[in-house]
């Protein structure tokens, strides 16, 4: 079955600074790349996503690229600010697992003020 | 309904008792999945369910835990002869399903076996 990766485990950043966090997958075939943001107590929530006929996407300060070549894809946090301060995981989807997301392990983002 | 609304939203349990874990997905959604996240882990796959279909238990940890869904809507998840590394916060999400990714998550189940 599909494998994810996902670094690092935990990121510190200043406000300000951008933060970015990377995952690799296993199933060429796979082919939607959604990133969720967790907070504590909190459940999971999707802040971008990725299809795979798309190698960039962009929504205000929140960036996703996508190297199916390489079977990695990242998030990228721009003018971090402390509100930003969760976990994030990154997921997969399609391929031979079809409809179910497999998730990586989840990178811990602490933005200091 | 609005959401995916899970019950109990808490769950104390004694070890060795059965606990049932209740999801109602978005009306509408014919895919059904169920999650688990034990403290300070990523989210482990336990099983899904799409419309009609043989649903895919691959992510069923032991043969204690099952699973079913009535009438392609609510879905109850069943947890025999509880352990305390079964505590963790259950997780249930619906889509569209047929490649429509828009999953929704509920708030979760938080189980406790003492």
């Amino acid at each position: 079955g599909e494998n994810v990766e996902q670094h690092p485990s935990t990121l510190s950043v200043q406000e300000g600074d951008s933060a970015v966090i990377k995952c690799t997958y296993s199933d060429s075939a796979s082919n939607y790349f959604p990133w969720y943001k967790q907070e504590l107590g909190k459940r999971p929530q999707l802040i971008i996503d990725i299809r795979s006929n798309v190698g960039e996407k962009k929504d205000q300060r929140i960036a996703v690229t996508l190297n199916k070549t390489a079977k990695h894809f990242s998030l990228h946090i721009t003018e971090t600010q402390p509100e930003d301060s969760a976990v994030y995981f990154c997921a997969v989807a399609g391929g031979t697992s079809y409809g179910k997301l497999t998730f990586g392990q989840g990178t811990i983002l602490t933005v200091h003020p | 309904g609005a959401g995916v609304s899970q019950s109990p939203s808490n769950k104390v349990t004694e070890k060795g008792k059965d606990v049932e874990l209740r999801c109602d997905p978005i009306s509408g959604h014919t895919a059904l999945y169920w999650y688990r996240q034990s403290l300070g882990q990523g989210l482990e796959f336990l099983i899904y369910f799409q419309g009609n279909s043989a649903p895919d238990k691959s992510g069923l940890p032991s043969d204690r835990f099952s699973a079913e869904r009535t009438g392609g809507s609510v879905s109850t998840l069943t947890i025999q002869r509880t352990q305390q590394e079964d505590s963790a916060v259950y997780l249930c999400a619906s889509n569209k399903g047929q490649g429509n990714y828009g999953y929704t998550f509920g708030s979760g189940t938080r189980l406790t076996v003492v």
